[in-house]
């Protein structure tokens, strides 16, 4: 079963503008990651973010975590065209074992 | 560097018959996952490998999937008979040793299609 909820299901926005996307997960975890997926493509990692962690950037990634309220935050700043995709957390509470969400569909508008 | 490497990359077969898919991690990565992806239930774990040995095969949906890893290189998920419902794309990724959080390197995926 998937322990992570994306929300929303799909969001378009146009280029420039910032796309903020959620994750809500049932169980405590050790660690969070993102994903992105091309369509008809496999998956290409973005971004970890441990347990102890709250905040984490990497270019125009910012991702944040509240382990309180078991969720976490990918923000993408100035979104391009080459943005569209579908965004996945993952979550891992034991070893290497991760269960993705359902995914979050960027569209990207020129 | 290549990644990982899956074939084939499309498969359609009939129902009843035997698929099987193969993927070649990335060199020097000790951890093999399998993964698969529908419309329905997401993406899904079915089977992982460290340094080639089953580690965790709870996700294999039922007796009719396999997998192998008879050496670092190489890995196979065999489908044997195959039905309509196993259609999916089917995901490769690989892990490098080291601490337990680090990332998955996913291939280019197989979309299976069993009719």
């Amino acid at each position: 079963s998937q322990q992570g909820e994306e929300d929303p299901q799909a969001l378009s926005i146009q280029e420039g503008e910032n796309a903020t996307m959620n994750c809500s997960y049932k169980t405590s975890i050790n660690n969070l990651q993102w994903y992105r997926q091309n369509s008809g493509r496999g998956l290409v990692h973005l971004i970890l973010i441990r347990s102890n962690e709250r905040e984490k950037h990497s270019g125009r990634l910012r991702v944040t975590l509240d382990t309180s309220k078991k969720s976490s935050s990918l923000l993408i700043t100035a979104s391009r065209a080459a943005d569209t995709a579908s965004y996945f957390c993952a979550t891992s509470l034991v070893d290497y074992k991760l269960s993705f969400g359902a995914g979050t569909t960027v569209t990207v508008r020129a | 560097d290549a990644g990982v490497i899956q074939s084939p990359r499309h498969e359609v077969t009939e129902m009843g018959q035997e698929v099987t898919l193969r993927c070649k991690p990335i060199s020097g990565h000790d951890y093999l996952f399998w993964y698969r992806q529908t419309m329905m239930r997401g993406l899904e774990l079915l089977i992982y490998f460290n340094n080639n040995v089953p580690i965790d095969d709870s996700g294999m949906p039922e007796d009719r999937f396999s997998a192998k890893m008879p050496n670092a290189s190489f890995s196979t998920l065999k489908i044997q008979p195959s039905e309509p419902r196993d259609s999916a794309v089917y995901f490769c990724a690989s892990s490098p040793p080291g601490v337990s959080y680090n990332e998955q390197f996913f291939g280019p995926g197989t979309r299976l299609t069993v009719l």
